[in-house]
């Protein structure tokens, strides 16, 4: 089947630098998406890999291991407006993009 | 990127009636739509995926007589949810993509339905 695992919460302060880590298994590959989403909005897209490697956008960064199915998200500089689920998903054969329940990051001052 | 729009953006309704949801694709043409439910503290469920000119594919165990979809043109694409009850209540929430290999998807900003 396919499954995707990442932490339920997790929490940091502002100023400081965290790390969401994502695991998943899917039929398929066609690469892996993170998304941002804040209570009661829409995701909004951060950020795709497709090769092994780290891919640095800003203040985020994302990085991909194809062969450990694994995947984190790297916040740095954290800032209030932060404070959001971070949905990590994976595209398989389909094309169809795989969704977990998100980990909800909870920055504090 | 892409833009998308969704109305209404809330909409409060008595149990039995039925409720229209659109979404369009504001600056580009989107042959394929998705529609995703999401409850709280839950993942995007994807409903359904729609194509311009047919018929929409549901996910197993969403009612298509229930959901109904049309994709009538490359910019609009509408979600009637038929005799709403209590536990339709979710926020429902529409994406496309631009096309190709890269698939990023474009979503609307949801709407919350609340059914009484």
């Amino acid at each position: 089947g396919q499954n995707i695992d990442q932490p339920t919460e997790m929490t940091a302060t502002e100023g400081a630098i965290v790390q969401i880590n994502c695991t998943y298994q899917t039929s398929g590959f066609n690469g892996l998406f993170w998304y941002q989403q804040h209570a009661g909005e829409a995701p909004t897209f951060l950020s795709y890999n497709v090769l092994d490697g780290l891919e640095e956008k800003g203040r985020f960064s994302s990085f991909l291991s194809r062969s450990k199915g694994y995947s984190y998200l790297l916040l740095k500089e954290l800032q209030m407006k932060d404070s959001a689920s971070y949905l990590c998903a994976p595209m398989d054969s389909n094309y169809q993009l795989i969704w977990g329940a998100g980990t909800k990051l909870i920055i504090k001052p | 990127g892409a833009v998308v729009s969704q109305h209404p953006s809330w909409v409060i309704c008595k149990s039995g009636t039925s409720v229209k949801i659109e979404c369009r694709s504001l600056d580009f043409q989107a042959t394929t739509m998705f529609w995703y439910r999401q409850f709280p503290k839950q993942s995007l469920m994807l409903m359904a995926t729609s194509n311009e000119g047919s018929k929409a594919t549901y996910e197993q165990g969403v009612e298509k007589d229930k959901f109904l979809i049309n994709h009538a043109s490359l910019t609009l694409s509408t979600l009637t949810v038929t005799s709403a009850h209590p536990e339709d209540s979710s926020f429902y929430i529409c994406s496309t993509t631009q096309g190709g290999g890269y698939n990023e998807q474009f979503f609307g900003p949801g709407t919350r339905l609340t059914v009484l």
